[in-house]
């Protein structure tokens, strides 16, 4: 069983519509979780983190984690064609803070 | 400041060459990683340094070599790698207790 899953996508959404990206994990030593958006034949580029329960802002971001029910999302309001790329989620554990454990990724396409 | 430096960009070699990636940071970070990454994929870790010893080999082959000069710098020595070894290889650094992970922009390696 791979620690982080994400669905490969393609999610489309119209321009201004929310996007919702999704990520389940199977450690519960699961310790710090992470967003990352990458660019084609760009490196990934941290979008949030979060490491309590609830709901955490940035901006037209938001990350929910549950760690009742292992699972972590991302939230983007008002999106835009330059949102469009591939969001990596990502975990750390509390025994081993230096091992990053990344889904495979979520495209997102973003149409005009 | 949160940036992560990589050199060459781009780095085409044969077989039989020898070549080094370099990886620079300034943030104070204590962990620094090499990661690969292949084309639709997610990020591979395949070194990490703590405090600048190094303390997770992901049983990379050890035609790759990594070094930590010192707490700022990590290099990739390549030897003798195959066309496989084609990628993106990332360079990344993180804060004590793992919060936030930090990419370099990459170099893309070829290797005819």
């Amino acid at each position: 069983q791979k620690e982080v899953e994400q669905n490969s996508g393609p999610l489309s959404v119209p321009e201004g519509a929310i996007a919702s990206l999704n990520c389940t994990y199977s450690d519960r030593g699961s310790q710090s979780f992470f967003w990352y958006r990458q660019y084609s034949g760009k490196s990934p580029e941290l979008i949030m983190f979060i490491y309590s329960n609830g709901d955490k802002e940035d901006g037209r971001f938001t990350a929910q984690l549950n760690k009742a029910s292992q699972y972590v999302s991302l939230l983007i309001r008002d999106s835009q064609p330059s949102d469009s790329a591939t969001y990596l989620c990502a975990v750390n554990m509390t025994y081993n803070f230096n091992k990053f454990y990344f889904g495979s990724g979520t495209k997102l396409n973003v149409k005009p | 400041d949160t940036e992560v430096t990589q050199t060459p960009k781009h780095l085409v070699m044969g077989m039989t060459n020898k070549k080094s990636l370099k990886c620079e940071q300034h943030m104070g970070h204590r962990a620094m990683y090499w990661y690969k990454q292949k084309a639709k994929k997610p990020p591979e870790l395949m070194f990490v340094y703590s405090y600048e010893k190094l303390s997770i080999n992901e049983s990379v082959p050890s035609r790759f070599s990594p070094e930590c000069p010192n707490s700022s710098l990590l290099n990739l020595h390549l030897h003798a790698l195959q066309p496989e070894d084609s990628a993106l290889y990332l360079c990344a650094s993180s804060s004590e207790q793992g919060f936030t992970q930090y990419f370099g922009p990459g170099t893309r390696l070829t290797v005819l």
